[in-house]
């Protein structure tokens, strides 16, 4: 049974670029949330993706946003970078309000 | 605004030791509360508690919620250096299932 998984593993961009991150969910759910953990902290709720609509957002501006496909993967977009925007992004999958699994993430440095 | 908090920081110990880790929550609308470890990139699930004063163990890692106290404690017994890692306390909302992080623990245990 595979689990959460990511791509890309690393990204280097530069500030005003665009990225695009992936995310597959695990087997049999069909809830994808999206998280950036900065060094030295606690991943930050980005939003939240179930039916293929966002469900619930964070305290993030609208450059980041996102999708979610029939199949339950998901991307999260980033708008014009910052440098601060530099962090590890976290894509974790769960069903049922049960525990939430998360990818190995994609880490992302914004020069 | 919905806050969870974590204590120590940071703690450093000898293998065979006990250690205890402490998470409190502000949040509305509680439904339950989630320990992760952390090692390099995706937590890994440790304990879902939902219900006050019902332990949890496993091997020799265990959690209870005190939902009187808005808080909890993960306990490790005879730490190993394999337990090395940031410990993560996070709060699910009964909002759909948003999850908000504490900072983290960060346990080094030495030989």
């Amino acid at each position: 049974d595979a689990g959460v998984t990511q791509s890309p593993t690393h990204l280097i961009k530069t500030r005003g670029q665009q990225v695009t991150l992936r995310c597959s969910p695990k087997s049999g759910h069909d809830t994808v949330s999206w998280y950036q953990q900065a060094l030295g902290q606690g991943p930050q709720f980005i939003f939240q993706y179930y039916e293929e609509e966002e469900r619930q957002r964070g305290n993030f501006p609208d450059r980041f946003s996102g999708h979610q496909f029939p199949n339950y993967s998901s991307e999260l977009n980033v708008n014009a970078l910052l440098l601060g925007d530099s962090a590890l992004y976290l894509c974790a999958s769960s069903a049922d309000f049960r525990e939430q699994f998360f990818g190995p993430g994609t880490r992302l440095t914004v020069l | 605004e919905d806050k969870v908090v974590q204590s120590p920081l940071s703690l450093v110990v000898h293998e065979g030791d006990t250690v205890t880790l402490n998470c409190s929550y502000e949040v509305t609308n509680f439904r339950s509360l989630l320990w992760y470890k952390q090692e390099k990139k995706a937590p890994t699930f440790l304990f879902m508690l939902t219900s006050s004063g019902i332990e949890k163990k496993s091997g020799r890692l265990s959690s209870i919620l005190d939902k009187k106290e808005l808080s909890s404690i993960l306990n490790i017994t005879a730490t190993q250096t394999g337990d090395s890692a940031i410990y993560l306390c996070a709060v699910m909302k009964t909002s759909y299932d948003k999850v908000i992080f504490g900072p983290g623990t960060s346990l080094s245990v030495i030989p």
